[in-house]
């Protein structure tokens, strides 16, 4: 089993470009969610889904957006970057939120 | 409002000693879940240890122990015989109401020889 991948590793964007984080797992977990981190702020949800079909917006969702067609699948996407999306992003999945998520790689963002 | 915290921005350890690690958090919910999970410098999260509110024991896991006292609205985790792996950023989660997890910010735990 692959777990949780991502995809790319490394991105970097001039400001106002648009771009998909991909996000993929193979345990045919239903709950899926994406994070944020900072240095200093832990790790801040973005966006999460319980099944697909069906998402929510976390503690900061402006500026993303996601979709759950599929089981496996959980893309993030930025619609128009802004230096301040510079970050690392992580994917997570798991049975639902009060199980053990497992996280992807992350994806390191710079927005210039 | 933070709803995880953790005061702790750094900590310093000798090797082979116990260390705890502080979590506090704020709920109204009588159903929560708390969790630690340990991000080494290669950036991975890795899943230490889960306690439910209703667990009646603390839950320990190996080396790893979560010191819960429900009443104080801590979640510490308790490591023993530290080991020079165990140097790593510590964070402290709580599932918030039915589908949310919310991160604290984080103690970065050095392990020295």
């Amino acid at each position: 089993n692959a777990g949780v991948t991502q995809t790319p590793k490394f991105q970097v964007l001039k400001t106002g470009q648009s771009m998909t984080l991909q996000c993929a797992q193979d345990m045919n977990h239903e709950y899926m969610s994406w994070y944020r981190q900072d240095p200093g702020m832990g790790l801040r949800l973005i966006h999460y889904s319980v099944g697909a079909g069906i998402t929510d917006q976390g503690e900061v969702p402006n500026g993303y957006n996601v979709s759950r067609s599929t089981t496996e699948d959980f893309p993030l996407r930025l619609l128009s970057a802004a230096p301040s999306q510079t970050s690392v992003y992580f994917c997570a999945s798991g049975l639902g939120p009060s199980y053990e998520q497992y996280f992807g790689p992350g994806t390191r963002l710079t927005v210039t | 409002a933070q709803k995880i915290t953790q005061t702790q921005p750094g900590m310093f350890v000798q090797e082979k000693e116990a260390v705890t690690l502080d979590c506090t958090y704020d709920t109204s919910d009588p159903s929560y879940g708390l969790f630690w999970y340990k991000q080494p410098s290669s950036g991975e999260m890795i899943f230490l240890i889960y306690q439910g509110s209703y667990d009646q024991q603390n839950a320990t896991e190996g080396r790893y122990s979560l010191n819960f006292q429900k009443a104080r609205k801590s979640a510490n985790l308790v490591i023993s015989a530290s080991q020079l792996g165990d140097s790593a950023m510590y964070f402290c989660a709580m599932r918030e109401g039915a589908q949310k997890l919310v991160f604290g910010q984080g103690t970065r735990l050095t392990i020295n020889p």
